[in-house]
């Protein structure tokens, strides 16, 4: 079944304790994006690949890292997490041909940070 | 991209057809726009995408204008599991841009 995962879904964790999120598809996509959520609105963008080795930054980058060093998967760093890092974090990839077109999501990740 | 305006809510009956609106006045020729779904909290789901020519797939239907500086995206028979945020997005198809931006969408709330 083609997917994009995430783990873990529920993420509680202690400010300054680095964590990863991981998140892999099996579609062989170029693209993949890191998004978070926070109650009320809408998606903003954190990270996105646009292949291997390929990497930039969205429109709310701040505290987060990421590396694309297999084709796969794309995990989300947060070296130390702080309490405004608490958000919904989804995963995205998109169809053959690059770019941010069409994007299959993940289940997201919730992460609470105290 | 260009930005688009969607209202923050809409009601709609069960079994009625759900228009929901997106204005995207400053839209380029070469930009097409693209409908997305969040029911719940799980990852948002692509439903539909067109650039002039209104389109139809299995969910729903995309309404252009003419001079594509709006569209409708209609649920035919809504149910109750069509409740969701959807969201308008406007974006360069042949392109290899990554960034990408979702606005705050339009709740809809499809009632029995």
């Amino acid at each position: 079944e083609a997917q994009v995962t995430q783990n873990p879904r529920y993420l509680i964790t202690v400010t300054g304790k680095k964590l990863t999120v991981t998140c892999s598809q099996n579609m062989n996509h170029e693209y993949m994006s890191w998004y978070r959520q926070d109650p009320g609105l809408g998606l903003r963008q954190i990270y996105y690949s646009m292949n291997v080795e390929v990497t930039d930054k969205g429109d709310v980058p701040e505290g987060y890292k990421v590396s694309r060093k297999e084709k796969r998967n794309f995990p989300l760093i947060l070296e130390s997490p702080s309490p405004n890092q608490t958000s919904l974090y989804f995963c995205a990839s998109s169809s053959p041909g690059g770019g941010a077109k069409t994007q299959y999501f993940g289940p997201g990740t919730r992460l609470l940070v105290l | 991209d260009a930005k688009t305006t969607q209202p923050t809510s809409m009601d709609c009956a069960e079994g009625r057809a759900a228009n929901l609106p997106c204005n995207h006045s400053t839209i380029s020729g070469n930009e097409y726009v693209y409908w997305y779904r969040q029911i719940h909290s799980q990852g948002p789901q692509y439903i539909i995408h067109g650039l002039k020519n209104n389109e139809t797939n299995e969910m729903a239907s995309l309404i252009i204008t003419e001079d594509r500086k709006s569209s409708t995206l209609i649920l035919p028979h809504a149910t109750l599991r069509d409740t969701a945020v959807y969201y308008c997005i406007v974006r360069v198809y042949n392109t290899n841009a990554g960034k990408s931006t979702f606005g705050d969408g339009t709740t809809l709330t499809v009632k029995p």
